[in-house]
């Protein structure tokens, strides 16, 4: 089945290391996002890719790092530099070309918690 | 930067009620979406609009695109308990997306 898959569901980590994020889609989509969300909020952009090796910072940047070496794939990095990381994340994707280009699809998202 | 007023924050239904809720905004949008959002899950996308005007259904869901394109609404009709959640939307243009904190749906106690 064509989707966006993130793992894992629920990740653990100890201040001050950094921790990857795994985001996976097969629906040939040219975008790709990661929000984050705390909560009560809505969803803050953190970085955005439009094409592969090439991505953008949004709204949050700081502390995060990405890379997009493939097209199915969008890992995100949350480094010791993240003062605040414990949050829900969600990685999305979208077809960039057309009107629809914003029509963003989410995975099942990954809750980070630091201990 | 862009912003999206979405109300109301939180909202108790009864089942058979019908719903309403919207989002406002400064700034023009070419696409408005609405999102559903069970806890611990990704949103799910629900009606997605395309042109000013637009009124949209999807089974007991409708959602219209304002004419002025700063503003969208979301009805649900004769709720059931399974709608809890929170409601999303979302403006779009130029293939950035610009979410709205959310509405929240509980059960009346």
């Amino acid at each position: 089945d064509g989707g966006i898959t993130q793992s894992p569901k629920y990740l653990f980590r100890k201040e001050g290391q950094n921790v990857t994020l795994s985001c996976e889609q097969n629906l040939n989509h040219d975008a790709m996002y990661w929000y984050r969300q705390d909560p009560g909020q809505g969803l803050r952009l953190i970085y955005y890719s439009q094409i592969v090796n090439d991505f953008q910072k949004g709204d949050i940047a700081e502390g995060y790092s990405v890379s997009r070496e493939k097209k199915e794939s969008f890992p995100l990095t949350v480094t010791s530099a993240q003062k605040n990381p414990t949050a829900f994340y969600l990685c999305a994707s979208s077809i960039q070309s057309g009107y629809r280009n914003t029509e963003a699809f989410f995975g099942q998202g990954t809750r980070l918690t630091v201990v | 930067g862009q912003q999206l007023n979405q109300s109301p924050q939180s909202m108790f239904i009864q089942e058979g009620e019908d719903v309403s809720m919207n989002c406002t905004s400064s700034s023009i949008f070419n696409t408005w979406l609405w999102y559903k959002q069970d806890p611990g899950e990704g949103p799910v996308l629900l009606i997605a609009l395309y042109k000013a005007g637009e009124l949209t259904s999807n089974g007991r869901l409708t959602a219209q695109f304002g004419i002025t394109r700063k503003d969208s609404f979301l009805n649900i009709s004769a709720s059931i308990p399974s709608d809890v959640g929170i409601y999303f939307c979302a403006g779009g243009s130029q293939g950035n997306l610009i979410f709205g904190k959310g509405t929240k749906l509980s059960v009346k106690p």
